[in-house]
């Protein structure tokens, strides 16, 4: 059963520290995308990546977040320095990305607290 | 600027009865997906819809497409305790690039 996997699940920090969140897609999926949740702004695209590229990042704020994919495998968003506005979840999701989408994969999301 | 509204944003209905969930968007898409989101979970796919005029049914839910109205419904037939969740309506952009709704919190009531 194919699953997109997000570490870690819960993130407790102060004000100021670098968080980094990690996502392994579903093997074989092209398209990675990063999403934050909060009671207020709903669902926020933040980033995706299509074969690895970053495709957009306008959702980010560009002079804290950061997002890479170091391999298929493997896509990371961090956060430095993190402030508690910064307090979500952020999901990561995957899909097929050849025209039109079938859907994306959502993982369990990373609960973030920045006191 | 691209708007992705959902009403109602929270529905309260018995067990038994049925009611129709809105998604209006604001330009042109033919792609539009649902998914159900339980409290504190992560979200889950429920329909993709691809083309004008689709329509999808699973269980008691039933989605469908009007591409030129720009409106896709979810429809709930004699609704359960286990439906209670948000629903979220999803629009595919250019590039794949997904805007979603601000989702709808259905509470089943005994």
């Amino acid at each position: 059963d194919a699953r997109v996997t997000q570490t870690p699940r819960d993130k407790v920090t102060e004000m100021g520290q670098e968080v980094t969140m990690r996502c392994q897609p579903i093997l074989g999926h092209n398209t990675v995308f990063w999403y934050r949740q909060t009671m207020m702004q709903g669902l926020e695209l933040l980033a995706y990546f299509r074969n690895r590229a970053p495709l957009d990042d306008s959702g980010m704020p560009k002079d804290r977040f950061s997002a890479e994919m170091p391999d298929a495998t493997l896509a990371t968003l961090k956060i430095q320095p993190s402030e508690p506005r910064d307090s979500a979840v952020y999901f990561c999701a995957s899909g097929l990305g050849t025209g039109a989408m079938e859907t994306q994969y959502f993982g369990p999301g990373t609960r973030l607290l920045v006191l | 600027e691209l708007k992705v509204e959902q009403n109602p944003l929270f529905l309260s209905m018995q067990e038994g009865k049925n009611y129709t969930i809105y998604c209006n968007y604001s330009t042109t898409s033919d792609r539009l997906y649902w998914y159900r989101q339980d409290p504190g979970k992560s979200l889950e796919s429920l329909f993709v819809l691809l083309s004008n005029g689709a329509v999808k049914q699973e269980g008691r839910l039933m989605a469908s497409l009007d591409t030129k109205a720009r409106l896709s419904t979810l429809h709930i037939t004699a609704a359960v305790h286990d439906l209670s969740a948000t629903y979220f309506c999803a629009v595919d952009m250019v590039g794949n690039q997904f805007y979603f709704g601000t989702g709808t919190s259905l509470t089943v009531i005994p």
